[in-house]
């Protein structure tokens, strides 16, 4: 059992440049969910989906666009790279679609460096 | 505004020495109060979820304790291994946040042998 596989691992961009983040869950949870992760600071919400066919912004969504592709999978795209953008990026995806409790569990992280 | 506020920063301590963390919190509504795990280039890893003042629940060395304003993190003679930062996540009950959690930044704790 997989869990929450995210790819790739790590990425260097150039400002401007664009590109996708994968993520996929075996766990057949309904809600997914973007985080960033910046040093003293802690976990931001980019996107969450609460089931397939919704996105919704979280808290700093600028910069980025999302898409639920269907139950499993949930991508990150950043249009044009720029440096703000360096990061940790996790997704996440919740066991109870947003209910009370709702125990999110976390990919490996794909860490992105914006030149 | 939901806030969450995690001390201390960093925390040193010898094997078997004992100690608390604290997770403080304002929100609307708490609907549940979340410890994760993190180790050093991986993700979050679930801990404990704790619904109202009062409750506890533990693992192995690990304690988790829940007040209506703030939560601890008890570790009972750590060894080396839980060597972590641990992040704390509140879970706010109004509406249109689909139950989303807001994170404190962590505590690093590092267990010497």
């Amino acid at each position: 059992n997989a869990g929450v596989t995210q790819t790739p691992k790590f990425q260097v961009l150039k400002t401007g440049q664009s590109m996708t983040l994968q993520c996929a869950q075996d766990m057949n949870h309904n809600s997914m969910y973007w985080y960033r992760q910046d040093p003293g600071m802690g976990l931001r919400l980019i996107y969450y989906s609460a089931s397939e066919g919704t996105t919704d912004k979280g808290e700093v969504p600028n910069g980025y666009n999302v898409s639920r592709l269907n139950k499993r999978e949930f991508s990150l795209r950043l249009e044009s790279a720029a440096p703000s953008q360096t990061s940790v990026y996790f997704c996440a995806s919740g066991s109870r679609a947003g209910g009370q409790g709702d125990i999110q569990y976390f990919g490996a992280g794909t860490r992105l460096s914006v030149l | 505004e939901d806030q969450v506020t995690q001390s201390p920063e960093a925390l040193r301590l010898q094997e078997g020495e004992s100690s608390s963390l604290n997770c403080s919190y304002t929100v609307s509504g708490l609907r549940g109060l979340f410890w994760y795990r993190q180790d050093p280039g991986k993700g979050p890893e679930f801990l404990f979820t704790l619904y109202s003042a009062g409750e506890e629940k533990e693992k192995e060395r690990l304690k988790a304790t829940l007040t209506k304003k703030e939560s601890f993190l008890h570790i009972t003679a750590p060894k080396p291994e839980d060597s972590a930062t641990y992040l704390c996540a509140v879970q706010a009950g109004k509406r249109g946040s689909q139950g989303n959690l807001i994170f404190g930044k962590g505590t690093k704790l590092s267990v010497k042998p």
